[in-house]
């Protein structure tokens, strides 16, 4: 069965705290993506990255950054969390072109107080 | 404008209804789309794709009307376990895919 593990499920940070989300595929994706999910707002794309070593922005990359060093392994960090980044953030895998499907990690809560 | 709009719900209805969702995007040149299903609290799953010839899984049926850039999705004999968030998905090429905020449907006893 295809997998995408986000090891954090839920955090509580405080403002300014560094924040580390890892995100681990087994499917042998290209592609791997960060979303967050907010009430209203439905799915938005923070970053992306269709191979090791190279990322693009989504449509909302500030306040974030992203390292992909192994194919199978995506991270999300927050250089100083705020309380405007509390959200659900789901990580999602794809094979090839897109239109494919998307598999998406159980996703992990982040509180920042 | 949204560039993927659905009606937020909730939908509430009794076991063995029929309710449809409805969708409409606003970039005419979307190659692909989807519903998702999303449970309470946990990741959306693909549902199943859509196409303009309309297709259908067994309670499930979707449909595409690219001249009213609109799409629907019919649930018959609805399920308790039916209970869940239901994701528009559209395909717009490269690595764009546009997520609608989602519906929400309640099958209640």
């Amino acid at each position: 069965d295809v997998k995408v593990t986000q090891s954090s499920r839920y955090l509580v940070k405080r403002t300014g705290e560094k924040v580390f989300l890892e995100c681990v595929q087994d499917m042998d994706h290209e592609n791997m993506f960060w979303y967050r999910q907010d009430p209203g707002l439905g799915l938005r794309l923070i970053y992306f990255s269709y191979d090791v070593k190279m990322k693009e922005k989504g449509d909302i990359p500030e306040g974030y950054s992203v390292s992909r060093e192994k194919k199978e392994r995506f991270s999300l960090i927050l250089e100083s969390a705020s309380t405007n980044q509390t959200s659900m953030y789901l990580c999602a895998s794809t094979r090839g072109a897109g239109g494919n499907t998307i598999y998406f990690g159980e996703g992990s809560w982040l509180t920042v107080v | 404008r949204k560039e993927v709009e659905q009606d937020p719900g909730p939908f509430n209805v009794p076991e063995g209804a029929t309710v449809a969702f409805n969708c409409t995007y606003s970039n005419s040149a979307s190659q692909s789309f989807f519903w998702y299903r999303q449970d309470c609290r946990k990741e959306p799953k693909l549902l199943m794709s859509v196409y303009s010839s309309g297709n259908e899984d067994g309670r499930f049926t979707a449909q595409l009307n690219r001249a009213s850039q609109y799409i629907s999705l019919l649930i018959r004999d609805s399920k308790l376990s039916d209970s869940a968030t239901y994701l528009c998905v559209v395909y717009t090429g490269g690595f764009k895919t546009i997520f609608g905020a989602g519906t929400r449907l309640f099958v209640k006893a």
